[in-house]
């Protein structure tokens, strides 16, 4: 069965600066998406990146990045220039779909909070 | 365009009650997953349905059960509640053969 790790429930970093939010997974398939969405106070979910995994080039989306080791089963999210906007909670996702299966499989989550 | 819209937002239960939560799909989607949040959790698949149907299910009793209507919208029902059925659920929609999907704000249920 497949598990998404977050060994990280809670990180802070100062406004303007860089921070990485961990994420390990584990599964036996060759395909699979992975992901990044962001849970403010708000509570809906919202899309932050995503990876496909047969594409060796990292994914980026303005200030948000990702590096993806395969090999490792690594999926770590930077956040450069933090903003007091990013304050919420971040999970990591997979998901894989060879045989239909679009479920997304989420990690517990890291609480991150941006300090002004 | 709409997004995802759930109802209601927050509702309080008393064990052993039962339950209905709605949930209409984004505009253009046609299949919508449920996920359960216990708090401090990440969301948990339930189920999934398509075509009226319900194509994937995770690991839940069959207190859980849905139902998809013809305009795509769905319901949650959950029977014979149970404190540990306290949670937000959320849904979540999309197109068929996309891995694309929009999540609703959900809605807190609260057993007592």
């Amino acid at each position: 069965a497949q598990t998404v790790t977050q060994s990280q429930p809670e990180m802070s970093v100062q406004e303007a600066e860089t921070v990485t939010l961990s994420c390990t997974y584990d599964t036996s398939e060759s395909n699979y998406y992975l992901f990044w969405y962001k849970q403010p106070p708000s509570r809906q979910m919202i899309l932050v990146i995503r990876q496909e995994a047969y594409k060796q080039q990292n994914a980026t989306e303005n200030r948000f990045s990702v590096n993806f080791q395969k090999a490792a089963k690594s999926f770590s999210l930077k956040i450069s220039d933090s903003q007091l906007g990013d304050t919420a909670m971040y999970f990591c996702a997979f998901m894989n779909t060879p045989r239909g299966t679009y479920k997304y499989i989420f990690g517990t989550g890291t609480r991150l909070k941006v300090l002004a | 365009d709409a997004g995802v819209t759930q109802s209601p937002t927050h509702l309080i239960k008393t064990r052993g009650q039962q339950v209905t939560l709605r949930c209409s799909p984004k505009s253009g989607h046609d299949t919508v997953s449920w996920y359960q949040q216990a708090l401090g959790q990440g969301p948990q698949f339930i189920f999934q349905y398509y075509e009226e149907e319900e194509r994937q299910r995770g690991n839940f009793p069959d207190r859980f059960s849905g139902h998809q209507f013809p305009n795509y919208s769905s319901e949650l029902n959950v029977n014979a509640l149970l404190l540990g059925d306290s949670a937000l659920y959320l849904c979540a929609s999309s197109l068929t053969g996309s891995y694309g999907y929009t999540f609703g704000s959900g809605t807190r249920l609260t057993v007592v």
